[in-house]
């Protein structure tokens, strides 16, 4: 079946620092791949995505590209700020028949100090 | 507009009980989704609605776990004789529709449920 490995945490870094929370997945076919963010006391929200191979996904200063050769999507930002303390997922939504599900990573907690 | 909403915000029950959790989907998704976070671990897919369709419940770790949803509207998640090992985070998510680019999935705040 699917599944989504990434970094385990706490991850706690300074402001203006580099961040890269790493994800690697198992999938048949072409799963579209997702990163979420929860922030403290908020439900999950889409961060960025990536529907097919080589598709860089962008938002917010994040970026994570859809590597298919290393089965990878690597979260990076080049400078972190202290709003962007937040638990973030990995996910990937197969592309079979059950193309609905989200399968999920555990989870990287980020904790960015001034 | 409104997002997805759930109730209640946290539930603590005794071992035995039954607990019902309720998810209220945004207007006009066609799809529903419940997953469950246990502590340090990911989420888990549960039960997926689309429309009228069948519902995928392959992901009900139980015959205990049980979901119905009205037509496009609220849905709820019965745990019948719960155990402490249903103590998680349930997550409720919606979406326009299940494929195609109007799949993302919007999630509710979730109801933290714990059993002592």
């Amino acid at each position: 079946g699917n599944s989504v490995t990434q970094m385990e945490g706490p991850v706690t870094l300074s402001e203006e620092a580099f961040l890269t929370i790493n994800c690697t997945y198992t999938a048949t076919g072409y799963p579209s791949l997702f990163w979420y963010v929860q922030y403290p006391g908020e439900g999950l929200q889409l961060l960025l995505k990536a529907t097919k191979a080589d598709d860089k996904g962008s938002n917010k200063g994040f970026e994570a590209t859809y590597r298919k050769e290393t089965t990878s999507f690597h979260l990076e930002k080049g400078s972190v700020q202290v709003s962007d303390s937040a638990v973030y997922f990995c996910a990937l939504r197969g592309s079979g028949g059950s193309n609905y599900k989200l399968t999920f990573g555990k989870g990287t907690l980020l904790t960015v100090n001034p | 507009g409104a997002g997805v909403s759930q109730s209640p915000s946290n539930k603590v029950t005794e071992k035995g009980k039954d607990v019902e959790l309720r998810c209220d989907p945004i207007s006009g998704h066609t799809a529903l989704y419940w997953y469950r976070q246990r502590l340090g671990q990911g989420l888990e897919f549960l039960i997926y609605f689309q429309g009228n369709s069948a519902p995928d419940k392959s992901g009900l770790p139980s015959d205990r776990f049980s979901a119905e949803r009205t037509g496009e509207s609220v849905s709820t998640l019965t745990i019948q004789r719960t155990q402490q090992e249903d103590s998680a985070v349930y997550l409720c998510a919606s979406s326009l529709s299940s494929t195609g680019g109007t799949n993302e999935q919007f999630f509710g705040p979730g109801t933290r449920l714990t059993v002592l």
